[in-house]
Formats: C-alpha cells, structure tokens, sequence
C-alpha cells in the first residue's frame, strides 16, 4: 500500500533557530501534500495544501512566513518551521494523496517538535 | 460554521463486545465521510471512506453507515480487541475540496 515517510520523527530545537520537517511519498506520486497541526488531546489542524510546482494555499491564522512549505516534486514536500518559539512545539504530520481519492489519505508518522 | 462532534470523548468497552463510535456533523455537506485510527505518537491510519450517496460500508469486523438526513456517521468495531485500543477519529472532505476536516476522536479502550 501507499507510504509515507516523515523525518524526523522528533526534533529539539533552540528558541530562534528553523526546523524543516521532510515528508516523502515512498510508492506514489503524490500531487497534493497537506500539513496538519496537532496539540496533545486536541484533533488535526489543517495547516496548508501544497500542489507539486506552485505555491503552497494556507489556512486561515497560519502565518506563511513562518511555516515554509516546499513542494518542488510529486514526492516531496517539506514544513520549514522558521524562527521557532516555544507556543510552536506540537505534533506536525503530513499526509499525501495522489488523483484518486477512493482510499483515504496516506498519513506520515509525524514530527514531534520541541523548542526550548 | 462547520462543526464535526464526536460524541464520548473516551469509551471504554469489555473485549467480544460491539464498539459504537458517532460522529455528528453541522454546517456542512460532504460528499466523503472516511474513519482512521490514530495511535499515541503517530499518524492516523486510514480504515473506511463512505461516500454520501452510500448507507453503509463493511471491511472485515468494522462498518460505518452515514445517514445525511441526521447529518451522522456511526463506526462499528465488532468483536472488539485490545488491540483496538486507540483514538479513532471521523473526517469529512467536500466533493470540490480535498482538504480534510477532523473531529476531535474519541479514545477506545478495550479491557481484557
């Protein structure tokens, strides 16, 4: 079945310093990428949408210029989180479809990030 | 605005029983309604979609009906295992968008 690779899988990082977070799809081409967000005891938070070759679309209250997202190929897209600060620190999963929507959505295994 | 709810925050049941989690929504109407399994620390698991024009859906012990009209979706573990203790979460998508909305999971625990 479909696969999807995080990296890493947990990251600590000092206040001020970036993150980038990798998510590749292992068996598919994947042509739509998203990032969710997710706080201990709360559900996923939609972050962004990224389509291979153009600009990532952001969900409302997410700042753009802190979370990059990259989708440069039908494999891979990565969450650039810059500057960080503590109120960042949470679970960052991504997931990936290709064109057909009939299985559900591929999940990776998520980043756990804590910034100190 | 778009709301999803699933009912029990956390459900606890004996092993051999019938697991019955809700999953309410409003404000909305879409076309797939789809069931995955999270466990502590890792992505969600995709188990069943159901689209809107369809009223049930089985794959091996587990089945999720959708009735629109109640604007709810129910998943069924049958013979429920320990090993089907996790979060289970409902997530609703549009026909146009492909983006997903979660609800909030509800945490199963099957007792030995």
């Amino acid at each position: 079945g479909a696969v999807v690779s995080q990296h890493p899988s947990r990251v600590i990082c000092k206040s001020g310093t970036s993150v980038k977070i990798e998510c590749r799809s292992l068996d598919f081409q994947a042509t739509t990428m998203f990032w969710y967000r997710q706080f201990p005891k709360q559900s996923l938070m939609l972050m962004a949408t990224s389509n291979e070759g153009s600009k990532a679309t952001y969900e409302q209250g997410v700042e753009k210029d802190k979370f990059l997202i990259n989708h440069a190929s039908l494999t891979l897209s990565t969450l650039t989180v810059t500057s960080a600060h503590p109120e960042d620190s949470s679970f960052y999963i991504c997931s990936a479809s290709s064109d057909s929507f009939d299985y559900g959505y591929t999940f990776g295994s998520g980043t756990r990030l804590t910034v100190v | 605005s778009q709301k999803i709810e699933q009912n029990s925050e956390a459900l606890n049941i004996q092993e051999g029983k019938t697991a019955t989690l809700t999953c309410n929504y409003t404000n909305y109407s879409p076309a797939y309604l789809q069931w995955y399994r999270q466990d502590p620390g890792r992505g969600p698991v995709f188990l069943l979609l159901i689209r809107e024009n369809e009223k049930e859906k089985r794959k091996e012990r587990l089945k999720v009906t959708f009735d629109t009209t109640l604007k709810q979706s129910l998943f069924h573990i049958t013979a429920s295992q320990p090993a089907d203790s996790a979060t289970y979460l409902c997530a609703l998508s549009s026909g146009s968008a492909r983006q997903l909305t979660f609800g909030s999971g509800t945490q199963l625990t099957v007792l030995p």
